[in-house]
């Protein structure tokens, strides 16, 4: 399917195990982003990737770990997941030269 | 990190009824993009506004642009149960955008 897609849409996991979600998108847009959406703050970036091979971090970066092998790939992994990473999460990716940003459907995390 | 503060932060109204959201920030935007949020679903852009003072048109949506660069609104006109969502602006700053938290929408019929 064309587009922006997550995966997986709704995760349940404990405190300390690791989670990894995907985000694969078609259009070959360069940019790449993963926020985290919390009541009361909006979207918050946590990473974001200009180009395959490179990364940056955004607002809230902490306890998240990316990579970009691929440019239509842009996985996002908590390495030991924590109560305070119960949100949802959000990619999006965007063409260089253009200001919209596609957001995906967003994956829901529990952290137990 | 320029910090945007969107109000009010929950609005309900009939159907037929206008209603105004704001944005504001107290230091300038370079460009500030409204988007529209459905449950379940990510953020959708609406519009990108660039220069101060600018008025864009979208249906019965309105967004203007403060002329100093650091306030936008959104007006809805003869509000439809459609137009229920949460709307969130952002600012642009080198292609990431910082969001504010947003003002949810319900319009009932």
């Amino acid at each position: 399917d064309a587009g922006i897609t997550q995966s997986p849409r709704y995760k349940i996991t404990e405190t300390g195990r690791q989670v990894t979600l995907m985000c694969h998108q078609t259009w070959s847009h360069s940019y790449m982003f993963w926020y985290r959406q919390d009541l009361g703050h909006g979207l918050r970036l946590i990473y974001y990737s200009a180009a395959a091979d490179i990364t940056d971090k955004g607002e809230v970066p902490d306890g998240y770990v990316v990579s970009r092998s691929k440019t239509e790939n842009f996985p996002l992994t908590l390495e030991s997941a924590t109560r305070s990473q119960t949100s949802v999460y959000f990619c999006a990716s965007k063409g260089g030269d253009i200001k919209t940003q596609y957001f995906g459907p967003g994956t829901r995390l529990l952290v137990l | 990190t320029q910090l945007l503060e969107q109000s009010p932060q929950f609005l309900s109204i009939q159907e037929g009824e206008n209603l105004t959201v704001y944005c504001n920030s107290s230091s300038v935007f370079s460009s500030l993009q409204w988007y529209r949020q459905e449950p379940g679903e990510g953020p959708v852009l609406l519009v990108t506004v660039v220069t101060g003072g600018e008025v864009k048109k979208l249906k019965r949506l309105t967004f203007q642009f403060g002329d100093a660069r650091k306030d936008s609104s959104l007006h809805i006109t003869a509000a439809q149960p459609g137009d229920t969502g949460l709307y969130l602006c952002a600012s642009d700053s080198w292609g990431k955008l910082q969001f504010g938290a947003g003002t949810q929408v319900v319009v009932t019929p």
